[in-house]
């Protein structure tokens, strides 16, 4: 069984600066992939980024960056340079990537608030 | 880019009603999903569905539900006699390998 855990129900930043959102998980499985998914007030869910188990290097999309670190088993989401636009409830899942068709596990989310 | 689309973006029915929700996914992916969230809660899984049969469901997707990708195009969600708790989000969702899964922009489903 996979289970993700995000334990900032809130979070706050002033535009410009840096925010972490915090992931942790838990699986049996020996590969898995980590996502992040940003889901506006509008509803829509939008991938972010992804970092699978055996990537060696963390992975980088744009202004997010994902902070991997395998022994702690987290995998915490970096929006570098906040802006207004970034406020909104951000997911983290896992998938099991030993088959195609896996499904992903939810953690409960982050709700992120830009300050101007 | 390439996008899943859902139709309709809300559906209101009332308890005990049959509903089919929509989706085209991505073109060239494979593999297709159903998830659903209630409000303020988080995401949950459905059903996954590869080489036209389930390849996975959870304990959520009983009887009630079916899916099915009547054509090379369309992916469905059926929920047979819809109960007021299943009022949720439902995002379709599409993949072409194990690194990716792009989600539709969800269907609403209120039920009275």
């Amino acid at each position: 069984a996979q289970k993700i855990t995000q334990t900032q129900p809130g979070m706050f930043v002033q535009e410009k600066e840096a925010v972490t959102l915090d992931c942790t998980y838990d699986t049996s499985d020996p590969s898995y992939g980590l996502f992040w998914y940003k889901q506006p007030s509008s509803g829509e869910m939008i991938f972010l980024i992804y970092q699978g188990s055996y990537d060696q290097q963390n992975a980088t999309e744009g202004r997010y960056s994902l902070n991997f670190q395998k022994a702690r088993k987290s995998a915490n989401l970096v929006i570098s340079a906040s802006q207004l636009g970034d406020s909104a409830m951000y997911f983290c899942a896992m998938r099991p990537i030993h088959t195609n068709a896996g499904k992903s596990t939810f953690g409960d989310g982050t709700t992120l608030t830009v300050k101007p | 880019e390439p996008e899943v689309t859902q139709t309709p973006s809300h559906q209101v029915t009332q308890m005990g009603q049959e509903v089919i929700l929509r989706c085209v996914p991505i073109s060239n992916h494979l593999y297709f999903y159903w998830y659903r969230q209630i409000l303020g809660q988080k995401v949950e899984f459905l059903v996954s569905f590869y080489n036209n049969e389930i390849s996975e469901k959870s304990e959520i997707f009983d009887d009630q539900f079916s899916v099915e990708r009547p054509d090379g195009s369309n992916f469905t969600l059926k929920i047979r006699s819809t109960k007021l708790e299943d009022s949720a989000m439902y995002f379709c969702a599409s993949s072409e390998s194990s690194r990716t899964q792009y989600f539709g922009p969800g269907t609403r489903l209120t039920v009275l």
